[in-house]
């Protein structure tokens, strides 16, 4: 069981726009720590997506953002594409196991 | 650039001891970066093992913390990780990584291709 929650599967038409959501808790995301996703392609390793809670590292399309609430954080994807269809971790710094990074337990996006 | 290159045995047999290095290249070890392992078991979600940072500095997932050990060869500029005891429930795909930044802070900006590693008799 991760630490952060997020829905196991989401999935929208080319052009639409979804969010993924990430849920923690008062030692992880409600403690303020920073929130990162992260895109993984099938077969591939994961590559960072967002940092910071809204930061995209350079070449990231604006089309991908981020945001943070609570104890709660977000991965918005607009103007949906067939190359987007992958899973997407959540990622943040939990207070309470030893200052552990802990990861969400992963979302597929399918592009239908 | 950084880049980032797992090696080690993909197999190795339950009770035994998994070891892998992480060669970097593209930049030091030196720099201000935290040299990271994460693993993804087959069909799952991925999950953080420790850090190492060029001084010697270490943290752990306290879920592995008495069977994990990370270490750093500033020579050969590559990081390396011992798994002990390993069981089939070890078995995943290791991923070495690195990011900098506040521990609070810090996201995974450079990653590995990853090594699958199957524990099996």
């Amino acid at each position: 069981q991760s630490v952060l929650t997020q829905p196991p599967s989401v999935s929208g038409a080319p052009g639409q726009r979804v969010t993924i959501s990430c849920t923690g808790s008062g030692s992880n995301i409600g403690a303020n720590y920073d929130v990162h996703w992260y895109q993984q392609l099938p077969g591939t390793a994961p590559k960072l997506l967002i940092y910071g809670n809204n930061n995209r590292p350079s070449g990231v399309p604006d089309r991908f953002s981020g945001s943070k609430s609570g104890t709660s954080a977000s991965l918005a994807i607009t103007g949906l594409q067939a190359e987007d269809e992958a899973d997407y971790y959540c990622q943040s710094y939990d207070s309470n196991l030893s200052g552990s990074r802990v990861f969400g337990g992963g979302t597929k996006l399918t592009v239908l | 650039q950084v880049q980032l290159q797992e090696s080690g045995p993909g197999l190795v047999k339950p009770s035994g001891t998994l070891s892998l290095t992480c060669a970097v290249s593209g930049g030091s070890i030196r720099n201000n970066n935290w040299w990271t392992w994460v693993r993804q078991p087959p069909g799952k979600g991925l999950e953080w093992i420790g850090e190492i940072y060029h001084s010697g500095s270490t943290k752990y997932n306290p879920s592995l913390e008495s069977r994990v050990t990370i270490s750093v060869d500033k020579s050969k500029n590559q990081f390396s990780l011992k798994v002990n005891s390993v069981t089939a429930a070890d078995t995943a795909v290791y991923y070495c990584a690195s990011g900098s930044g506040s521990p609070s802070a810090r996201a995974f900006d450079y990653w590995g291709q990853g090594t699958l590693v199957t524990v099996s008799s």
